[in-house]
């Protein structure tokens, strides 16, 4: 099972900041938040991950709240290219990348 | 570094037959995994392979599925026989390693094999 609860699907006007939430109430204290996507028929790919500290690479980037139980994950100008789904990803109870559904990004013109 | 390789990138079979996929890792990664994802769905895990050895099969449906890593590097990925249900994109990850404390190394994945069963 998903630990995590993404909404379906987004919409994103190309050189807007997209903003994915994600809500992991369930997640512990030293447990990391990890975001994948996939773009259309290619393997998922890392993005960046995180545990309490904010984080920002040449990706995005990855703001966690205080209490931990929900992240949201920036890409700050949008490009059609980054049409994908999302994935917010948690290691709770098991060492296995487990996907849910993931939140299916539209970048349009 | 060069990504994780795999072939054929497609395959139509009819129900019954065999099917074998072949994934080469990312050099140096212990760990290498196979997932199936079936369309409008995430991928799930059907087994996950620490140099040769089998970490966790238990998703692996083994009447029919099985895989192996030779030398810990290649892995082959066989179903016999496929039924209609395998129609899906099988795909292969590697990883540095699992786990270092709390931290997962992240997985790098190959763009598939997309089998069809007819």
């Amino acid at each position: 099972d998903a630990k995590t609860t993404q909404p379906t699907s987004m919409d994103c006007a190309e050189g807007r900041a997209a903003n994915l939430p994600c809500n992991h109430s369930t997640i512990s204290g030293n447990e990391y938040v990890y975001w994948y996507r996939q773009i259309h028929s290619q393997g998922p790919q890392y993005i960046i991950h995180g545990l309490k500290n904010n984080e920002t690479n040449e990706m995005a980037s990855l703001i966690i709240t205080e209490d931990r139980k929900s992240s949201t994950l920036i890409l700050p100008h949008a490009t059609l290219r980054d049409t994908a789904v999302y994935y917010c990803i948690v290691y709770v109870n098991t060492d296995k990348l487990i996907f849910g559904t993931g939140t299916r990004l539209q970048v349009f013109p | 570094e060069a990504g994780v390789a795999q072939s054929p990138r497609y395959k139509i079979i009819e129900k019954r037959q065999s099917v074998a996929f072949w994934c080469n890792p990312i050099s140096g990664h212990a760990t290498l995994y196979w997932y199936q994802q079936i369309l409008g769905q995430g991928p799930k895990l059907l087994i996950q392979f620490q140099n040769n050895g089998v970490v966790d099969d238990s998703q692996l449906p083994k009447d029919r599925f099985s895989a192996e890593r030779l030398k810990g590097v290649d892995s082959t990925l066989k179903i016999q026989p496929a039924k209609l249900e395998d129609s899906a994109v099988y795909l292969c990850a590697s990883s540095r390693t699992t786990r270092t404390g709390s931290y997962y190394s992240p997985l790098h994945f190959g763009n598939g094999t997309r089998l069809t069963v007819t």
